[in-house]
């Protein structure tokens, strides 16, 4: 059964201090990985897509990394505005179309 | 900016009733869109794919007879919560992909359903 799951469920951090998000996933054949932010009441704001291990994905305090079997998304020196819920999802095929599992995220909350 | 609009972004309705939330791309066609649901401190979880020109595709355990799509435009796909009860109350967004079938989705900011 395809799987995505993040850890740490939730993660809190003092200003500056840099951390790593997990995203881990079992599928049948991925067809791209997507890293969402999604602030309380709003829907997910996409920030990155990785398709093959290896590949690597830069957008200010943000990394996103990709190997076989996981993806990091890298938070270096954060900031309060930096606090949300971070989705990582999989895309995959399934029934003869492309579908996304999402995990269920890590809530970050950076303390100033 | 937004590509995808949703409206209303919050509604609360009486048991029995029936409500209907929109989405709408902007700027672009989307002869594809999703309806996600999402419970508090929970994963997106699709329920089902709106098709333009016909009938949406829905995932397994979702009661199509319930949840009503209609995707009567290129930029405008709707939900229907058909004789609503508490138990459907929840966070719903919609999303369409802006290019082709590798690109990424882009929600809506979603709609907050209380049913009382």
């Amino acid at each position: 059964e395809d799987q995505v799951t993040q850890s740490p469920e939730a993660l809190r951090l003092q200003e500056g201090e840099s951390s790593s998000l997990n995203c881990s996933y079992t599928v049948s054949g991925l067809r791209g990985l997507f890293w969402y932010r999604q602030d309380p009441g709003k829907g997910p704001e996409f920030l990155f897509t990785l398709y093959s291990a290896g590949e690597e994905k830069e957008k200010e305090r943000l990394k996103a990394t990709l190997t076989k079997k996981e993806s990091f998304l890298h938070i270096t020196a954060p900031k309060p505005e930096d606090s949300a819920t971070y989705l990582c999802a999989v895309r995959v095929l399934m029934d003869s179309s492309y579908k996304l599992i999402f995990g269920s995220g890590t809530r970050l909350l950076v303390r100033p | 900016g937004a590509v995808v609009s949703q409206h209303p972004s919050w509604v609360i309705c009486k048991s029995g009733t029936s409500v209907k939330i929109e989405c709408r791309s902007l700027d672009f066609q989307a002869t594809t869109m999703f309806w996600y649901r999402q419970f508090p401190k929970q994963s997106l979880m699709l329920m089902a794919t709106s098709n333009e020109g016909s009938k949406a595709t829905y995932e397994q355990g979702v009661e199509k007879d319930k949840f009503l799509i209609n995707h009567a435009s290129l930029t405008l796909s709707t939900l229907t919560v058909t004789s609503a009860h508490p138990e459907d109350s929840s966070f719903y967004i919609c999303s369409a992909r802006l290019g082709r079938d590798n690109s990424p989705l882009h929600f809506g900011n979603g709609t907050r359903l209380t049913v009382t």
